[in-house]
């Protein structure tokens, strides 16, 4: 069955690091792939998404990349803020399970000032 | 887009009893997605609710313990059965409104936080 295997967490950086959250999956198909985010105290919203091999998706400084050769879609910024603490969660579904989200474990992420 | 509103946010029950979480969306939709996530871990599926006919479970789960309801486009119920501690959990309800769903964004109400206790 489809899986999705993260990074482990927690993450700690200082601001204005770079961040790099690791994500690679297992699909039977060619999945749809996604970042969401959970930020303290509010619910789980899309971050990113990609559909397709090579797209890029891309949002508030945040970028990942479909590598079907990979299998991966890692997560990465340039330089993390304060506000980028979170916990973050790779994500896909695929057309078979096609309505339905699998999701990673998740990585928590504490910026420090 | 869709705004999901769960209620409630969070309950203390004693073990044995049951709860019903409600989720009611802005908008149509065709299939609703009810989730646990227990602490520290990553978004299970329960089940899937389908208006006008049964849920779908996933593995690992079963109607007798979480019962839910779909009565029309807009509305969902989850209940926990018989609950125990190993049931706190945060539960969440989940849409995916548009065509194309494998590629739509999935929309999360706030999620209740339940503890048994």
């Amino acid at each position: 069955g489809n899986s999705v295997t993260q990074m482990e967490g927690p993450v700690t950086l200082s601001e204005e690091a770079f961040l790099t959250i690791n994500c690679t999956y297992t699909a039977t198909g060619y999945p749809s792939l996604f970042w969401y985010v959970q930020y303290p105290g509010e619910g789980l919203q899309l971050l990113l998404k990609a559909t397709k091999a090579d797209d890029k998706g891309s949002n508030k400084g945040f970028e990942a990349t479909y590598r079907k050769e990979t299998t991966s879609f890692h997560l990465e910024k340039g330089s993390v803020q304060v506000s980028d603490s979170a916990v973050y969660f790779c994500a896909l579904s695929d057309r078979q399970g096609a309505q339905k989200l699998v999701f990673g474990q998740g990585t928590r992420l504490t910026i420090n000032p | 887009s869709a705004v999901i509103s769960q209620k409630p946010s969070r309950d203390i029950c004693q073990r044995g009893t049951s709860l019903t979480i409600q989720c009611q969306v802005d908008s149509q939709v065709t299939m609703m997605f009810w989730y646990r996530q227990q602490p520290g871990q990553s978004l299970t599926l329960i089940a899937t609710a389908n208006q006008g006919s049964e849920a779908t479970y996933e593995s690992g789960f079963v109607i007798d313990k979480f019962p839910i309801s779909r009565p029309n486009l807009t509305f969902s119920t989850l209940t926990v059965s018989n609950m125990s501690p190993e049931d706190s959990s945060i539960y969440l309800c989940s849409v995916r409104p548009g065509q194309t769903l494998m590629n739509t964004e999935a929309f999360f109400g706030q999620g209740t936080r339940l503890t048994v206790v």
